[in-house]
């Protein structure tokens, strides 16, 4: 069965410090893989999404980026923290091939509080 | 932007039927209705998804009207476990973005 991994499961850091949250799926292959931020008390928003290796389409300019080394990893990083960087951040999956037809599956998530 | 809209919130008495409107005016024809809650602190877990037909699972069922314009998400015996934000996306085999909104949160009252 597949699971999908993130840590750390919370993080405090300060205002300009780097970031790096890393997400992984196990026991499938080529999946497509999502980063979401939810601010407190709000939905969730759609940071980057990939369907492979190397490829990343951002939906939101913001001080964050992603990257995906292997196939089943995908990582969200910052150079520099800024207080409305905390939230809670979630990884997702889906199967891949063409998109939208399938169940996203979510990871446990990452809190994150910026001082 | 999302393209569906749901009532922020609403209650239900436990062990009646939760029924969780969603309006979807601008679905496309191969889009489908999905349907997702998420239970504080954790990831949003999948309940039911369909495209024109109404769906059942073990979870929920769910009604899509004839235009295909609205859905209701059915909860046939809510419990207080059910308390939770619900989300209703709509996404098609075009593209791979999954738009969340703000979602409706139940509350299920003893």
């Amino acid at each position: 069965s597949q699971t999908i991994h993130q840590w750390p499961a919370t993080l405090v850091q300060p205002v300009g410090s780097p970031l790096s949250l890393e997400c992984t799926v196990e026991g499938t292959s080529n999946p497509n893989l999502y980063w979401y931020r939810q601010a407190a008390g709000r939905g969730l928003q759609l940071l980057f999404y990939s369907v492979g290796i190397g490829q990343i389409s951002s939906e939101v300019p913001q001080n964050l980026s992603a990257s995906r080394p292997q196939d089943r990893q995908f990582i969200l990083s910052s150079k520099k923290l800024l207080l409305s960087d905390s939230g809670f951040y979630l990884c997702a999956w889906t199967p891949g091939g063409t998109g939208g037809s399938y169940e996203q599956y979510f990871g446990p998530g990452t809190r994150l509080t910026v001082t | 932007d999302a393209k569906t809209t749901q009532p922020p919130s609403m209650d239900c008495a436990e062990g009646r039927a939760a029924n969780l409107p969603c309006n979807h005016s601008t679905i496309s024809g191969n889009e489908y209705v999905y349907w997702y809650r998420q239970i504080h602190s954790q990831g949003p877990q999948y309940i039911i998804h369909g495209l024109k037909n109404n769906e059942t699972n073990e979870m929920a069922s769910l009604i899509i009207t004839e235009d295909r314009k609205s859905s209701t998400l059915i909860l046939p015996h809510a419990t207080l476990r059910d308390t939770a934000v619900y989300y209703c996306i709509v996404t098609g085999s075009g593209t791979y973005k999954y738009i969340f909104g703000t979602g409706t949160r139940l509350k299920v009252l003893a």
